[in-house]
This record gives structure tokens, C-alpha cells and sequence, in this order.
């Protein structure tokens, strides 16, 4: 089945620069790839997601990228705030497929 | 508009207590999923039921029992809990293949 990876687990940014997060994954036939945040308590968001027609897509100051031939792709938030301070899952899946394969998270942390 | 409802939010068990975690959606989803979440393991999915009559076993099904009870609820029975299933579950549901999932905000099990 498919195997997501992510990197780093934890990742420190001062208030104001961009954090990035890369997640790989195995199964060449993924299509689909959200981004979920999870805040204290709470269960994982979705923030963006994007899929293996496009290679990039922005929100606002989130923005996820795509590489189909290196199987990765990356969470790139900018002028971070203390509000971003989360954990932060990648998954992927592909067409047809009902599950989703999750990475095991990444901390954030933003030092104001 | 609620979105993923789950109840309990907190349970404690002795050993070999049994119980059933109840999870319902308002969103008229074809899909539901129950994950639990470890320290440093990710989301780790149980069950799911990809529509209304369905159910299939996920990475870690041992242990647990499911039951699509309609469209709305999805629930989850532990038939006699082990210190094992300590651990914080969600419940989960999407319009079905490749579509985001909702998350309600988990239920915390501690299994003594």
C-alpha cells in the first residue's frame, strides 16, 4: 500500500518567515494530496489539497507544490504567525481508492 | 451546521470493560472512518464504510467492531478493552473517493 513520509518532524520558525514542509510518497498512481492542520484538542483540518493535474496551488499565505516524477510534495506557509503553531499532516491516495494514507505529522512551532 | 459529532469526548476503562464510541454527520456524507492517533504514529486507520451497508477493515482493525447505523452515524465497539487501545479516536467522513475527509474533534480512551 501506499507509504507517506514526512520531514522534518519538527520545525521551528521565527514569526514572519515562511516554514516548508516536504512529504513523500511511494504509490506512483496517487492522484489526491491534502494538507490537514490539527490544533491542540482538536481533530485534523483540511487546508489545502491538490491534485495530480496541477502542480501547484496557493490560498492566500498557504501554498502546496507537486512533484509527480520525484513523488513529493510540500506545505509552504509565509509570514508565519503564532496561530500557525500546529501539527501539520500530509496524506495522499489515489482514484477509486476510499483511504487515505497519512504521514506521521509534523510540529510547528512559531517563535514570536 | 455541526459536522462530525462525536461523543464521548473522554472515557476511562478498566480491562476488558467493553463500550461504543458514537459518531454521527450532518453532512450527508457517503463515507465514514474511524483513525486512532498515537504519539509519534500518525493516524492509523480502523474501519470505514465507504457508503450506507458497507464496512471495511483498515491498518489496525484487531480489537474493534463497526456498525454503519445509517447515512448520519458510524460507530465504534470495543468489546473488551486493553491498556493497547489507550489512544485518542476520531471519527471521520467525505462525499467518498478522493474527497477531503471532516473530522469531528475525538474521543480520549484510557484503558487502565
Amino acid at each position: 500500500g501506499e507509504n507517506v513520509e514526512q520531514h522534518p518532524s519538527t520545525l521551528s520558525v521565527q514569526e514572519g518567515d515562511s516554514a516548508v514542509i516536504k512529504c513523500t510518497y511511494s504509490d506512483s498512481a496517487s492522484n489526491y494530496f491534502p494538507w490537514y492542520k490539527q490544533e491542540l484538542g482538536k481533530g485534523p483540518q483540511l487546508i489545502i489539497d491538490i491534485r495530480s493535474n496541477v502542480g501547484e496551488k496557493k490560498d492566500q499565505r498557504i501554498a502546496v507544490t507537486l512533484n509527480k516524477t520525484a513523488k513529493h510534495f510540500s506545505l509552504h506557509i509565509t509570514e508565519t504567525q503564532p496561530e500557525d503553531s500546529a501539527v501539520y499532516f500530509c496524506a495522499a491516495s489515489t482514484e477509486g481508492n476510499n483511504r487515505l494514507a497519512f504521514g506521521k505529522g509534523n510540529q510547528v512551532v512559531v517563535i514570536p | 451546521n455541526a459536522g462530525v459529532t462525536q461523543t464521548p469526548k473522554f472515557q476511562v476503562l478498566k480491562t476488558g470493560q467493553s463500550m461504543t464510541l458514537q459518531c454521527a454527520q450532518d453532512m450527508n456524507h457517503n463515507s465514514m472512518y474511524w483513525y486512532r492517533q498515537d504519539p509519534g504514529m500518525g493516524l492509523r486507520l480502523i474501519y470505514y464504510s465507504a457508503s450506507e451497508g458497507t464496512t471495511d477493515k483498515g491498518e489496525v482493525p484487531n480489537g474493534y467492531n463497526v456498525s454503519r447505523l445509517n447515512k448520519r452515524e458510524f460507530s465504534l465497539r470495543l468489546e473488551s478493552a486493553a491498556p493497547s487501545q489507550t489512544s485518542v479516536y476520531f471519527c471521520a467522513s467525505s462525499q467518498g473517493n478522493n474527497s477531503p475527509l471532516h473530522f469531528g474533534n475525538g474521543t480520549r480512551l484510557t484503558v487502565t
